[in-house]
């Protein structure tokens, strides 16, 4: 167990809806870090947030978005959501804010299903 | 974008057998880290090494770096069924606060 949460694990919805991924990371960690990942992209980074705010952002489209709430747990927010939108998302944590210098703590990720 | 790409893509290896995984990656790093993925579950990190160091040894791992070819090298040895994973480096680049993913090895380690 990484300590990090996430919720749901399973989300199936349709074209043009729009859903919430959560995340908690874990006790004491200050970044959240969120990743897309698919078979034909692979493990994307989309954005990552330190202490609440915005610190890097990678292939996070428009129709994203994120945000982190004082008590540091995260929300990733998807609309109009499109079938090649449908992908596992992870969440992940680490204490500071460079990624490069420290491991990262993952959870077990939302599957998203867009039908 | 990824910035790394391991190879093979794929290695499949008797259990007790040693496995090699490689890494390059194109532009400048800080530090390289390698992450284990098993089948559809969250990622684990494995170890770091720094852009200084040359080789690093964790129980069964033993990484190498090697910044003038821009390459890594994740060795496995005495492997088990439970090794079964995806494999991924992972870089930063440069100034850039990205952790950026390569495509990942799927080994196979057979009982």
């Amino acid at each position: 167990d990484s300590g990090v949460t996430q919720t749901p694990k399973h989300l199936i919805t349709a074209t043009g809806q729009r859903v919430t991924l959560r995340c908690s990371p874990r006790s004491g960690d200050l970044s959240v870090y969120w990743y897309q990942q698919s078979l034909d992209q692979g493990l994307q980074f989309l954005i990552q947030y330190y202490n609440g705010e915005e610190r890097a952002k990678g292939n996070i489209l428009e129709r994203f978005s994120a945000q982190q709430f004082p008590d540091l747990h995260s929300e990733l927010n998807l609309s109009s959501l499109e079938l090649g939108d449908s992908a596992l998302y992870f969440c992940a944590s680490s204490v500071g804010g460079h990624p490069g210098n420290e491991k990262l703590f993952f959870g077990s990720g939302t599957q998203l299903s867009v039908l | 974008s990824q910035q790394g790409e391991e190879d093979p893509q794929a290695l499949s290896i008797q259990e007790g057998e040693n496995a090699t995984m490689n890494c390059s990656y194109k532009t400048s790093i800080n530090n390289l880290q390698w992450y284990r993925q098993n089948s559809g579950r969250g990622l684990v990190h494995l170890i770091l090494i720094r852009s200084n160091e040359r080789e690093k040894h964790s129980g069964r791992l033993r990484v190498t770096l090697d910044t003038s070819k821009k390459s890594s090298s994740l060795l496995i040895t005495a492997s088990r069924a439970a090794d079964t994973a995806s494999y991924f480096c992972a870089t930063d680049r440069g100034a850039t606060n990205k952790l950026i993913f390569g495509t990942g090895t799927l080994l196979a380690v057979q009982p």
